[in-house]
């Protein structure tokens, strides 16, 4: 069974830092990889994903992740963050032609003002 | 577009007591998954459905029965829930392809407590 790590179970920021949350899988064969988004009370949205081609993907609200095959790792990354990116962030995983997910234990990001 | 809504929000059980929690997607997805969240755990699938009519186990199933018997719905229910069933459970779904690299659709979520 493949399993996904999340690296930092809760991180703070303040606003204008930068973030990078990590994400590693051990599952060793051709994988599609996402990152969704909880904001507070919400379900989960698609922030991005990868399947094939540029590892470097550019998702919604500034966000981007890096996928590096030799790691067996899918960063996510954003600049300079918001208040409103306030949310639990997780990485999902699933082998291609197997359409179930298995999903990191997430990791609760709080922006300070 | 209402995409995928779960019924109930909230529900407060006590052991033994049976229900049913209803998923609905208007997307005409194939795929149905639900799933359980809980704290530290990221969410775990619970069962899932490739298809009107076909059910499967996933990675935390006991205690729990689905069913689709439309390919718009899929229906979770707890027999005798226990505490241990207390949870948010995300109903999601996706459309069927090839490689599999559609994202799945999640629903509100339902959060239910057993006392």
């Amino acid at each position: 069974a493949q399993s996904v790590s999340q690296h930092n179970h809760h991180v703070i920021l303040s606003e204008a830092a930068s973030l990078e949350l990590g994400c590693n899988y051990s599952y060793g064969g051709t994988v599609n990889l996402f990152w969704y988004v909880q904001y507070p009370g919400q379900h989960l949205q698609l922030l991005l994903k990868y399947f094939s081609g540029d590892p470097l993907v550019k998702g919604i609200k500034g966000f981007e992740a890096e996928f590096i095959k030799s790691k067996f790792s899918f960063n996510l990354r954003k600049p300079s963050v918001q208040w409103s990116d306030t949310a639990e962030y997780f990485c999902a995983v699933n082998r291609v032609y197997d359409y179930k997910l298995s999903f990191g234990a997430g990791t609760t990001v709080t922006v300070r003002a | 577009n209402a995409g995928v809504t779960q019924t109930p929000k909230f529900r407060v059980l006590k052991t033994g007591q049976s229900m049913t929690l209803l998923c609905a997607q208007d997307m005409n997805h194939e795929y149905m998954y639900w799933y359980r969240q809980d704290p530290g755990m990221g969410l775990r699938l619970i069962h899932y459905s490739v298809g009107e009519g076909t059910t499967a186990k996933g990675e935390v199933p006991d205690g729990y029965n689905v069913s689709r018997l439309k390919k718009q719905n899929f229906l979770l229910g707890l027999e005798s829930a226990a505490p241990s069933q207390t949870s948010v459970y995300f109903c999601a779904s996706s459309p069927a392809y090839e490689d599999s690299n559609q994202p799945q659709h999640f629903g509100d979520g339902t959060r239910l407590s057993i006392l």
